[in-house]
């Protein structure tokens, strides 16, 4: 089963501009988290926002967390070529879960 | 290097068959989940193991087991292979058993049934 649903499946961009990514998920939550994974590689941890956080940043990247509407958004600034990826949010299916479940991704593609 | 090491990185076997994948765990944690990634199904949780013990189990079919050993390293045996199971295959790894920190992936197995 899907906890969050990634939107859009697949965005092409500019190098140099901004590209959103957005999640929506069905329960409520501690935490939500996003993943990046270049084709065929394993899946790397980018940022972590807990339910009581509302925005959070780390180097280019700005995550939201709006819990009343049980959405987050990843925001990338000054996208490179180097981004080109897939983007998935992740979090628990309920409470007392204890494994991430993650969605289907967005598809990020950068050309120079 | 993430720290999560996965073997073998390409696997290439028949319908029917049995094998078993690997995974080590970055030092220190003590969580090891498995995932399986298809380009149908996406990324299904699979299994989470942690200090050894069963904590939850997901999308994971009867012709698969698991096990997480006293040196924390797991195997993840399919049986019985079909076509459909070609996919890759990732072990992630955490500290704690819960949901609340970020998880370190390997590179995954490719598994390749013809």
């Amino acid at each position: 089963s899907q906890q969050g649903e990634e939107d859009p499946q697949a965005l092409s961009i500019q190098e140099g501009e901004n590209a959103t990514m957005n999640c929506s998920y069905k329960t409520s939550i501690n935490n939500l988290q996003w993943y990046r994974q270049n084709s065929g590689r394993g899946l790397v941890h980018l940022i972590l926002i807990r339910s009581n956080e509302r925005e959070k940043h780390s180097g280019r990247l700005r995550v939201t967390l709006d819990t009343s509407k049980k959405s987050s958004s990843l925001l990338i600034t000054a996208s490179r070529a180097a981004d080109t990826a897939s983007y998935f949010c992740a979090t628990v299916l309920n409470q007392a879960g204890t494994a991430l479940i993650f969605g289907k991704g967005t598809t990020l593609s950068v050309s120079s | 290097d993430s720290g999560v090491t996965q073997t073998p990185k390409h696997l290439i076997t028949a319908t029917g068959q049995r094998v078993t994948l690997r995974c080590s765990p970055r030092s220190g944690d003590l969580s090891v989940y498995w995932y399986q990634q298809s380009l149908d199904q996406g990324l299904q949780f699979l299994i989470h193991y942690y200090n050894g013990e069963e904590r939850a189990k997901g999308n994971i079919l009867e012709r698969f087991s698991a096990q997480q050993f006293p040196d924390l390293h797991s195997e993840l045996n399919l049986s019985s292979l079909e076509l459909g199971d070609s996919a890759l295959y990732f072990c992630a790894s955490s500290t704690l058993g819960t949901g609340n920190y970020g998880y370190t992936f390997g590179s995954g197995t490719r598994l390749t049934v013809v």
